[in-house]
């Protein structure tokens, strides 16, 4: 049973660049979340995805978009990247209720220049 | 808001004694808690969860942690350390009417020979 897989692994782009990540689930899960890890410091919710909707949002601008498909996979979108958008992109998959934990991917580390 | 606090950036132990790594917490109502443990370029790995019932909760690889409601803490504990235990550590949280889980700024455990 694979477990969530993201794609890209790496990737370097240059400030005003758009950049899209995608992320398989962990089978048998319908909820998608997104993650921002910069270096030193824990993740940040960027925003949730449930049923193809976006169900919740952290603070983070507009530029930052997401989409989650009918097969349960999520890709994240940024637009206009900012140096400091330079981070580790984690998706992490789990099922609908609160109570349950998250199974996260490996990351995608993003470097802007 | 919900929030969480780990005081410590860093715990440094001798192999075979035991550890415990610190956190706080901060939620409207009752908390959902979690540990997640990272190794180096990878993604987050659960290791337990305090949903309700039992305040001391067993996870993977021998860890375990105690809920205090009056103290707001949630410590994470193992009765005899590994130098494999030697990664990064995030407690978080969710209330129950939050989707967003929110992660404290991690704990960098470091077990000696």
């Amino acid at each position: 049973d694979a477990g969530v897989t993201q794609s890209p692994t790496h990737l370097i782009k240059t400030r005003g660049q758009q950049v899209t990540l995608r992320c398989s689930p962990k089978s048998g899960h319908d909820t998608v979340s997104w993650y921002q890890q910069a270096l030193g410091q824990g993740p940040q919710f960027i925003f949730q995805y449930y049923e193809e909707e976006e169900r919740q949002r952290g603070n983070f601008p507009d530029r930052f978009s997401g989409h989650q498909f009918p097969n349960y996979s999520s890709e994240l979108n940024v637009n206009a990247l900012l140096l400091g958008d330079s981070a580790l992109y984690l998706c992490a998959s789990s099922l609908s209720e609160l109570t349950r934990e998250l199974f996260f991917g490996e990351g995608s580390r993003l470097t802007v220049l | 808001a919900q929030s969480v606090a780990q005081p410590e950036d860093q715990v440094n132990v001798a192999e075979g004694n035991p550890l415990t790594v610190k956190c706080t917490y901060s939620v409207s109502g009752n908390p959902y808690l979690f540990w997640y443990v990272q190794y180096p370029n990878r993604g987050l790995q659960f290791l337990l969860k305090y949903i309700t019932g039992d305040n001391l909760v067993k996870g993977s690889y021998g860890f375990e942690a105690e809920f205090n409601k009056s103290q707001t803490s949630f410590h994470l504990k193992k009765p005899s350390a590994l130098v494999s235990d030697s990664a990064l550590y995030f407690c978080a949280v969710r209330d129950m009417n939050n989707n967003d889980m929110r992660f404290g700024a991690g704990t960098r455990l470091t077990v000696k020979p």
